[in-house]
């Protein structure tokens, strides 16, 4: 079956711009993870959905970085007022449920000039 | 707070040779523990888990770990090593309980002399 697909897979902005990033997770899937992978910082957890519950946000950076997940599937990453310290893959995995293996897409490469 | 180290940040090996890829955890209970490879331009693929029971976890495409608690490591390893194996591969964890966010080490990259 399909697995975790990320939309743009590249993008170029710049400093000051937003941007969104998408995750379509796998179909059935419940939980919903961002993860960001830049040189500096390695691989950090940025933001978590399950279910209906509210979202562990505990891994934003700052508060120009929100998420949200629509109808339980989809979720878009929002980075308001990029700044070059932004500019990271950044990487979606859904699981079944909240304790199951989590699956990563292919990741979004920003890059803020 | 808990951590993953991976001491190795670059190793090489030949082709056929075996591999062992070190990690090491810091957390207070028993995590789950992972092992993800990532190839160039690739997004992380799962390579085994460990969550409990047996202590010696296989995975795909050959690969095995070891969780030793005294250690508090899991410890990749692979008895014969291919070319294709070139990678970046990252150790990561989950606290029990206590949510399900990876914490990842700050990866292995693998090279495989022909």
């Amino acid at each position: 079956g399909a697995g975790v697909s990320q939309s743009p897979s590249n993008k170029v902005t710049e400093k000051g711009k937003d941007v969104e990033l998408r995750c379509d997770p796998i179909s059935g899937h419940t939980a919903l993870y961002w993860y960001r992978q830049s040189l500096g910082q390695g691989l950090e957890f940025l933001i978590y959905f399950q279910g209906n519950s509210a979202p562990d946000k505990s891994g934003l950076p700052s508060d120009r970085f929100s998420a949200e997940r629509t109808g339980g599937s989809v979720s878009t990453l929002t980075i308001q007022r990029t700044q070059q310290e932004d500019s990271a893959v950044y990487l979606c995995a859904s699981s079944f449920t909240g304790q199951e293996t989590q699956y990563f897409g292919p990741g979004t490469r920003l890059l803020v000039l | 707070a808990q951590s993953v180290t991976q001491p190795d940040i670059h190793i090489t090996v030949s082709e056929g040779a075996s591999l062992e890829l070190r990690c090491n955890y810091s957390y207070g209970a028993t995590p789950y523990l992972f092992w993800y490879v990532q190839s160039p331009g690739q997004g992380l693929q799962l390579l085994l888990k460990y969550f409990s029971g047996d202590t010696l976890v296989q995975g795909i495409k050959g690969f095995e770990a070891e969780f030793k608690r005294s250690q508090s490591s899991f410890n990749l390893r692979k008895p014969s090593v291919h070319w294709s194996d070139a990678a970046e591969y990252f150790c990561a964890l989950i606290l029990t309980g206590g949510g399900n966010k990876l914490t990842f080490g700050t990866g292995t990259q693998l090279k495989v002399e022909l």
